[in-house]
């Protein structure tokens, strides 16, 4: 089993470029997770899916959107990136049982200039 | 809502010293308490948790934390580190109920010299 998968692993898009980040289980749990990490300010969260066909806000969501494609996969996209996007970006998983293991994707490294 | 603070953003110590890691943590609900781990260039992996019942909680590779109620404290502590042990440490709340999505600690960074 893979774990969690993230693509790509890094990317360099110009200021106002979009993309999409993708995120895929096998582990066939609920919810999924976007997270950014910054220098020193750990991670924070964008948007979270509790289960297929729901998602929700984090702490940090403006310029993001997200798609629960299906159980598996939860995709981040930039729609118009700027650099204040810089970041290191981690997808997570746990079943959506209490109590919570989160597993984490790889990550990805983005660069907005 | 809840927050967490870790006071040292590094530690350095040598190998086979004793560490702690010290987390504070505030919340106005029952919350989980964790520490996870980042090696360079990885993502997260969970060392520990506590969730309820005995205060002191072991981890993986020789890790403990002791949760102090009274404190709102969640410190992690190595009786003797490795060079392996280098890498960055987060603490992480999260709620016992609603979205479950875990709130970190800045982090800290662990630097175990030779």
């Amino acid at each position: 089993n893979a774990g969690v998968t993230q693509t790509p692993k890094f990317q360099v898009l110009k200021t106002g470029q979009s993309m999409t980040l993708q995120c895929a289980q096998d582990m066939n749990h609920n919810s999924m997770y976007w997270y950014r990490q910054d220098p020193g300010m750990g991670l924070r969260l964008i948007y979270y899916s509790a289960s297929e066909g729901t998602t929700d806000k984090g702490e940090v969501p403006n310029g993001y959107n997200v798609s629960r494609l299906n159980k598996r996969e939860f995709s981040l996209r930039l729609e118009s990136a700027a650099p204040s996007q810089t970041s290191v970006y981690f997808c997570a998983t746990t079943r959506g049982q209490v109590p919570e293991t989160q597993y984490f994707g790889p990550g990805t490294r983005l660069l907005v200039l | 809502a809840q927050s967490v603070t870790q006071l040292d953003s590094q530690v350095p110590v040598f190998e086979e010293a004793p560490v702690e890691l010290r987390c504070n943590y505030s919340s106005s609900v029952s919350v989980y308490l964790f520490w996870y781990v980042q090696y360079p260039n990885q993502g997260l992996q969970l060392l520990l948790k506590y969730l309820s019942g005995s205060t002191l909680v072991k981890g993986i590779n020789g890790f403990e934390a002791e949760f102090n109620k009274s404190q709102t404290s969640f410190h992690l502590r190595k009786p003797s580190v490795h060079i392996s042990d280098t890498a960055e440490y987060f603490c992480a709340v999260s709620e016992a109920t609603g979205r479950r999505a875990l709130t970190f600690g800045s982090g800290t960074r662990l630097q175990v010299q030779p």
